[in-house]
C-alpha cells in the first residue's frame, strides 16, 4: 500500500498568520491529491485537491502546491482566522485512498 | 439530500459481543469505504467496496467483516470485540473518477459511529 507521512502534527498559530501542513508519499503512479478538514465531532470534508499535472492550485485563502519529483505536497492557509482551527489531513490515492496522520491546527485570536 | 448516514452514533459494547455499523448513502455513489480514527494515527482503511457486489480489504481488516448490501448500503461487522476496536468509525462514499484506473473523487464522510468495547 501507499505510505503517506504528514507534518507537524500540531501546529498553533495566531491569528492572521500564515499556516503550512506538509506530506510525503511513496508511490509515484499516485496522481490525485486532496486535503480534507476535520471538525470537532464530524467527519471530515474536502476543502482543495490538486492533480498531478497541476503544480499549485488556489482557493481564496488556503492552496495546495505539489512537486511530483520529490513526491511531496503541501496545505498553505493564509490570513487564519479562528474558524480554520481543526484537524488537516492529506490524502493521497492509489486505487483507493491512504490519509496522513492528521495536523491539529489551532489559531489563536 | 442527507448525503451518509451512519448509525448508530455511539454504542459501548462488552469483550466479545458482537455488533453491526450501518452505513447508507443518497447519491449514487459506486464505491464505499469503511474507515477507523485513532488519535495520532489518522484515518485507516478497514475495507472498501468499489461496486455493488465487490468488497476488498484496507490496512487493517482483521476483526472485520463487510457486506454491500445494495448500492446504497455498506455496513461493517464486529464478530466478537476487542478493546483495541475502541475507535471513531467512518463511513464514506464516492463517485469513482476517470483518472484511469486511480481513483479521482471527491470522498464524502458520514458523521462518525464512537465505539467502545470495555
Amino acid at each position: 500500500g501507499e505510505n503517506v507521512e504528514q507534518h507537524p502534527s500540531t501546529l498553533s498559530v495566531q491569528e492572521g498568520d500564515s499556516a503550512v501542513i506538509k506530506c510525503t508519499y511513496s508511490d509515484s503512479a499516485s496522481n490525485y491529491f486532496p486535503w480534507y478538514k476535520q471538525e470537532l465531532g464530524k467527519g471530515p470534508q474536502l476543502i482543495i485537491d490538486i492533480r498531478s499535472n497541476v503544480g499549485e492550485k488556489k482557493d481564496q485563502r488556503i492552496a495546495v502546491t505539489l512537486n511530483k519529483t520529490a513526491k511531496h505536497f503541501s496545505l498553505h492557509i493564509t490570513e487564519t482566522q479562528p474558524e480554520d482551527s481543526a484537524v488537516y489531513f492529506c490524502a493521497v490515492n492509489f486505487n483507493k485512498f491512504y490519509f496522513g496522520s492528521g495536523t491539529k491546527l489551532n489559531v489563536k485570536p | 439530500n442527507a448525503g451518509v448516514t451512519q448509525t448508530p452514533k455511539f454504542q459501548v459494547l462488552k469483550t466479545g459481543q458482537s455488533m453491526t455499523l450501518q452505513c447508507a448513502q443518497d447519491m449514487n455513489h459506486n464505491s464505499m469505504y469503511w474507515y477507523r480514527q485513532d488519535p495520532g494515527m489518522g484515518l485507516r482503511l478497514i475495507y472498501y467496496s468499489a461496486s455493488e457486489g465487490t468488497t476488498d480489504k484496507g490496512e487493517v481488516p482483521n476483526g472485520y467483516n463487510v457486506s454491500r448490501l445494495n448500492k446504497r448500503e455498506f455496513s461493517l461487522r464486529l464478530e466478537s470485540a476487542a478493546p483495541s476496536q475502541t475507535s471513531v468509525y467512518f463511513c464514506a462514499s464516492t463517485l469513482v473518477g476517470t483518472s484511469g484506473l486511480l481513483n479521482t473523487g471527491e470522498l464524502f464522510f458520514g458523521e462518525g459511529s464512537r465505539l467502545t468495547v470495555l
